[in-house]
């Protein structure tokens, strides 16, 4: 069985230009989640897709925003990109109503803002 | 909104028996989950713990206190593979999961 595939692995761009990240989960779940992993602050939670809709979001700025298919793949865009918007971009997902909320997680993509 | 903290390091020597603790503070509390992540590499789910007590799975075990707010993570003898970055994250609802900043642990000879 295949697992979470992120893609682009890496990706540059300058300050002010905006950047699409995608995400492709295991076959068979519907959840999306998309974290950003900034270096020593951990994982921080960005935003959660279920069944095509934004069913969460955390504490992050509007121009953070994404979208779910009806695959169940998703798109995090990234708009008006910043310098501290350099991180690696987590995606994961997890067969919603188990009660552990296992998330199986993507290679992530690496982001640099120069 | 929630907290939590653990060590930001830990290291220990192969075969050796180390605990990386967990203490979160949160509103609304429905389990205690701990992520592997090796330099790099995608997180990977250990385990998870939604009442109070001891799971035990292979050589790494979950402790959770819900009167405590409080949890650890018991990895047995130790295995230089064992080295990478260790996360305790709360479910408070919503299907989202808080994580902690994590504690890197490192394996020696």
């Amino acid at each position: 069985e295949a697992g979470v595939t992120q893609s682009p692995t890496h990706l540059i761009k300058t300050r002010g230009q905006q950047a699409t990240l995608r995400c492709s989960p295991i076959s068979g779940h519907t959840s999306v989640y998309w974290y950003q992993q900034a270096l020593g602050l951990g994982l921080q939670f960005l935003l959660w897709y279920d069944e095509g809709e934004e069913r969460n979001r955390g504490n992050f700025p509007p121009r953070f925003s994404g979208r779910q298919f009806p695959n169940y793949s998703s798109e995090l865009n990234v708009n008006a990109l910043e310098l501290e918007d350099s991180a690696l971009y987590l995606c994961a997902s997890s067969l919603r109503g188990r009660e552990n909320n296992e998330q199986f997680f993507g290679p992530g993509t690496r982001l640099t803002v120069l | 909104g929630q907290s939590l903290e653990q060590p930001s390091e830990v290291t220990a020597v192969e075969g050796a028996i180390v605990q990386i603790n967990c203490t979160y503070q949160t509103s609304g509390f429905y389990g205690l989950s701990w992520y592997q992540q090796h330099d790099g590499g995608a997180p990977t789910f250990l385990s998870y713990n939604a009442l109070d007590g001891l799971e035990e799975t292979g050589r790494f075990s979950s402790f959770l206190s819900r009167s405590d707010s409080y949890g650890y993570l018991l990895l047995q003898e130790l295995q230089m593979k064992d080295s990478a970055s260790y996360f305790c994250a709360v479910r408070s609802g919503y299907s989202t999961l808080t994580f902690g900043k994590g504690t890197m642990l490192l394996v020696s000879p």
